[in-house]
């Protein structure tokens, strides 16, 4: 039911510099509803990584960036650790009958 | 810090109703400021929103779901609840509660298995 489109998997060397994008629709992303980011390490729940586009909450590295451009937002992991691979997920507000909190389809990176 | 802790059982035989609590811990569940959601994840798979409350006890559901989902509050116990009715296998799933501030999810449990199976 993912409104929201990722690339299923990127990868990068320890050091890089990688990108996650999330492209969505006129019902949401494009609507103006800001875009927010989770980090899912292995077997946990989802934690918070950027909220209102750019925003990072209180202990998150500033190697993790957000963006937003039209109908599409994108993540960006400077200086790739091995601690960040993990699945990433883009989330948005959606108008349509999607209902109201829509999440992307989840990004996996891998540390190479 | 605030910690929201799910409890259930984590099986759920076909066609019966899926229960399952959220407790709060560390922030005011009555607090205006925030709604209190279930998000479930299928095995393997990606994020599904079902639905929040607020601490008044106005709701807003996945019309996916709408059907068959109940979420309802206790503010004195400092809980928030789930019912999914007629489950099926597709309902399998690890359910998460966490809350939701502006538009946001800061902060989730660590979500509970719940497996459908006769």
């Amino acid at each position: 039911q993912s409104v929201l489109t990722q690339p299923p998997s990127v990868s990068g060397a320890p050091g890089q510099r990688v990108t996650i994008s999330c492209t969505g629709s006129s019902s949401n992303i494009g609507t103006g509803y800001d875009v927010h980011w989770y980090r899912q390490l292995p077997g946990t729940a989802p934690k918070l990584l950027i909220y209102g586009n750019n925003n990072r909450p209180s202990g998150v590295p500033d190697r993790f960036s957000g963006s937003k451009s039209g109908t599409s937002a994108s993540l960006a992991i400077t200086g790739l650790q091995a601690e960040d691979e993990a699945d990433y997920y883009c989330q948005s507000y959606d108008s349509s009958l999607s209902g109201f909190y829509v999440f992307g389809t989840g990004t996996k990176v891998t540390v190479l | 810090q605030v910690q929201l802790q799910e409890s259930g059982p984590g099986l759920v035989k076909p066609s019966q109703t899926l229960s399952l609590t959220c407790t709060v811990s560390g922030a005011s569940i009555s607090s205006g400021v925030y709604y209190w959601s279930w998000i479930r994840q299928h095995p393997g798979k990606g994020l599904e929103w079902i639905g929040y409350i607020y601490y008044s006890g106005s709701t807003y559901y996945n019309p996916s779901l709408k059907s068959r989902v109940n979420i309802s509050v206790a503010t004195s116990k400092k809980q928030f609840s789930l019912k999914l009715t007629s489950v099926t296998a597709a309902d399998t799933a690890v359910y998460y509660c966490a809350r939701i501030v502006e538009w946001y999810f800061d902060h989730w449990g660590q979500g509970t298995l719940v497996t459908v199976s006769s």
